[in-house]
């Protein structure tokens, strides 16, 4: 069974650091595609970074780029997501996805981060 | 990037009843070197992340009651369930894979009338 669970998700101030994981397992980790996606309080869903199963390619949503690093371990089955500069606006549920051909038919259960003074 | 427009941004439909639900790609998400729509719907329900219920526009998921359908082409996409039951109360989202960003329509709150 894949399972995909998020850690890392606290209250924190503007402009602080936080890292945030998602361990995996129930599949081969290295040959997917992984990707997080946000939800702020009551608002929808919005995709934040991917990362390839190699690690070598990632990509990032404009609003995070230069602030956010997506990163895996695949001898851990672990994503990261390092998140820097952190602003309010940042405050959301982060879930981590696994991507096949049709997207994101797993999800974790998603981590809060709150950024606030 | 390509933006997903959904719509209505709510309905309200009685038990029983047929809710559809809207979504609208700012250009074609029909690939046609395999003839597929790379669009994808999640249901997704308080507390819990979202479920995948259709994708390649028209697919259902591994254990989606049939009462849930997806349409459309090119462009224009529906998803219908056909006969509204309780634990379909939730916010629906579709979202496209054609290509990076992978982005979501903003949702559609289904309700009971």
């Amino acid at each position: 069974e894949v399972q995909l669970v998020e850690s890392g998700g606290d209250l924190v101030q503007p402009g602080e650091s936080l890292r945030l994981s998602c361990a995996a397992s129930g599949f081969t980790f290295s040959n997917y595609w992984m990707h997080w996606v946000r939800q702020a309080p009551g608002k929808g869903l919005v995709w934040v970074s991917r990362i390839n199963g190699g690690g070598s390619t990632t990509t990032y949503a404009d609003s995070v780029k230069g602030r956010f690093t997506i990163s895996r371990d695949n001898a851990k089955n672990t994503l990261y997501l390092q998140m820097d500069s952190l602003r309010a606006e940042d405050t959301a549920v982060y879930y981590c996805a696994r991507a096949d051909a049709t997207m994101f038919g797993n999800w974790g259960q998603g981590t809060l981060v709150t950024v606030s003074s | 990037d390509i933006v997903m427009t959904q719509s209505p941004d709510s309905l309200a439909v009685s038990l029983g009843e047929r809710a559809t639900i809207n979504c609208k790609s700012s250009q074609s998400i029909l690939y046609s070197s395999n003839n597929k729509n790379y669009l994808t719907w999640y249901q997704q329900k308080p507390g819990q992340p979202p479920k995948q219920l259709i994708y390649w526009a028209s697919t259902r998921g591994s254990g989606v009651p049939d009462r849930f359908s997806g349409s459309g082409s090119g462009t224009d996409f529906t998803l219908t369930i056909s006969s509204l039951q309780v634990e379909d109360v939730a916010v629906y989202y579709c979202q496209q894979y054609y290509s990076a960003p992978p982005g979501f329509g903003q949702g559609t709150k289904v309700e009971i009338k």
